[in-house]
C-alpha cells in the first residue's frame, strides 16, 4: 500500500468552477499536511498547510483534514486557468524530518 | 539572491564523469534536503542535513555524495552516474525538522541528463 495515495487525473474542471483534490494516508500518526503546487517544469511551491481537524481557509484555497479517515482534501474556489498544474500532498510524521510526497494530480482548468 | 537557489540548472554528463550540483538558502533556515523527482514517480528524498549533521540517507547508492559545510550551503556530489539517475534534483530547507509547522521551501532545481 502506498503511503500517500492521489488520483494522477487529470482533473478537468471549467472556469469558476470548484476543483476538489483529495488525498489519502496510511500512517495514523502523521501530523502535519502540505498541499504544494507544481507547474510543468518548474519546482513545488507550497500553497498551505494543515495540522488540525477540520477546515483551513486562505484566499480561494481551503484545506480540509479528517484524520480519523485519514484523509486530506485541497478545494480551490473559482478555479482559473492559472490554477493548472500538479497538485501535491506531502505528509509528516511527529518528531521526523520526512515528507511523503504523493505522485501529484494534474488539474486543468478549462477556459 | 532570496528563497533557495540551486546552481546549474541543467546539467548533461557521461557516465564517468563528475559533477557537483549546489544548493544555497538565504531563507535563515537549518535543515536543508535534497530530493529526486523521476517522471511519474512521487518525489524521493535523498538527504536530509540538519545543523549540517545529515540525518537522513535514505539508502541513496553511493555514486551520490552529498556535502553540507554550512546551514546555508548543501553540496550533491555525482560519479558514475547511471542513465537511470536523469531526473530532476531538488533542493528544500525548512526551519527546523520536526516541527508540525515546519515547511519546506524549494529551489527550482537541477534537470539532470546521464548519457
Amino acid at each position: 500500500q502506498k503511503e500517500v495515495e492521489q488520483n494522477s487525473g487529470p482533473l478537468s474542471v471549467p472556469e469558476g468552477a470548484i476543483a476538489s483534490l483529495n488525498c489519502t494516508y496510511s500512517d495514523r500518526g502523521s501530523q502535519s499536511f502540505f498541499w504544494y503546487r507544481q507547474y510543468s517544469g518548474k519546482s513545488p511551491e507550497l500553497i498551505m498547510f494543515i495540522y488540525s481537524n477540520g477546515d483551513k481557509e486562505d484566499g480561494r484555497f481551503t484545506a480540509q483534514l479528517n484524520k480519523a479517515s485519514q484523509y486530506v482534501s485541497l478545494l480551490i474556489r473559482d478555479s482559473q486557468p492559472s490554477d493548472s498544474a500538479t497538485y501535491l500532498c506531502a505528509v509528516t510524521t511527529s518528531g521526523t524530518y520526512k515528507y511523503i510526497f504523493g505522485t501529484g494530480t494534474r488539474l486543468k482548468v478549462l477556459a | 539572491e532570496t528563497g533557495v537557489t540551486q546552481t546549474p540548472r541543467h546539467l548533461v554528463m557521461g557516465m564517468t564523469n563528475k559533477k557537483s550540483l549546489k544548493c544555497e538558502q538565504h531563507l535563515g533556515h537549518n535543515a536543508m534536503y535534497w530530493y529526486k523527482q523521476s517522471a511519474k514517480k512521487p518525489l524521493e528524498l535523498m538527504f536530509v542535513y540538519n545543523f549540517k549533521e545529515q540525518t537522513e540517507n535514505n539508502s541513496v547508492p553511493s555514486r551520490f555524495s552529498p556535502e553540507c559545510p554550512n546551514s546555508s550551503h548543501l553540496f550533491l556530489h555525482l560519479h558514475t552516474l547511471q542513465p537511470e539517475d536523469s531526473a530532476l534534483y531538488l533542493c528544500a530547507s525548512s526551519q527546523a525538522g520536526g516541527a508540525a509547522s515546519d515547511t519546506q521551501y524549494f529551489g527550482p532545481g537541477t534537470r539532470l541528463t546521464v548519457l
